[in-house]
């Protein structure tokens, strides 16, 4: 069973419109969580990450949330732009985890129409 | 130069043949890392290299040989591969190994095993 858990595994939305993406993990003790954005054939791409204390961080019109009591995190996409159409993954980075390891999501694919 | 370049982009090769992917960084980052990436599923870590030494072997076929002739350049030797090691191969690389260092993802090498 995956440690990280995404919701939606995908959906459309129209240009303009905001969008929430989930995520849901069991791992622990936990580090930090990172999302990642990746187009289709390319490499992930930070876009945020928030250790243990943190519960908001954004970059530009991404707005990542995390509650480290329940264990959830969601990343909000405001005004969406055809280019947000991609694959968003949770990321969860345990405490001593060996070799930098990386727990991943499944992601979530989003599809920005016009 | 906050960049983790990967080539070839694109490679097709027959199951008898001996291929070499290449990553390479500039940013000082004494961690690098080989993922192989399934279409609509997350990255999976094969190898980890610290310090130039491999420090992680996530029990990947023997058809795989990492090699990382300096703190700068990480190659991936393929021998005898598979049509179903076809796949997305991205090379990621850190500061150091530690649970604080964020990976920087390259864009990818798409491989075609036929």
């Amino acid at each position: 069973k995956n440690q990280v858990e995404q919701s939606p595994q995908s959906l459309i939305i129209l240009e303009g419109k905001n969008c929430t993406l989930q995520c849901n993990y069991t791992v622990s003790p936990f580090s930090n969580l990172r999302w990642y954005k990746q187009d289709t054939g390319r490499g992930p791409v930070s876009l945020t990450i928030m250790t243990f204390s943190e519960n908001t961080k954004s970059n530009g019109r991404y707005t990542a949330t995390l509650d480290a009591d329940t264990k959830q995190s969601s990343l909000h996409i405001t005004a969406s732009q055809l280019s947000d159409s991609a694959s968003y993954i949770c990321v969860v980075k345990l405490i001593k985890a060996a070799g930098n390891k990386l727990t991943f999501g499944g992601g979530t694919r989003v599809l920005v129409k016009p | 130069d906050t960049e983790v370049t990967q080539t070839p982009k694109h490679l097709v090769m027959g199951m008898t043949n001996k291929k070499s992917l290449k990553c390479e960084q500039h940013m000082g980052h004494r961690a690098m890392y080989w993922y192989k990436q399934k279409a609509k599923k997350p990255p999976e870590l094969m190898f980890v290299y610290s310090y130039e030494k491999l420090s992680i072997n996530e029990s990947v076929p023997s058809r795989f040989s990492p090699e990382c002739p300096n703190s700068s350049l990480l190659n991936l030797h393929l021998h005898a591969l598979q049509p179903e090691d076809s796949a997305l191969y991205l090379c990621a690389s850190s500061l150091t190994s530690g649970s604080v260092d964020e990976q920087y993802f390259g864009p990818g090498t798409r491989l075609t095993v036929t």
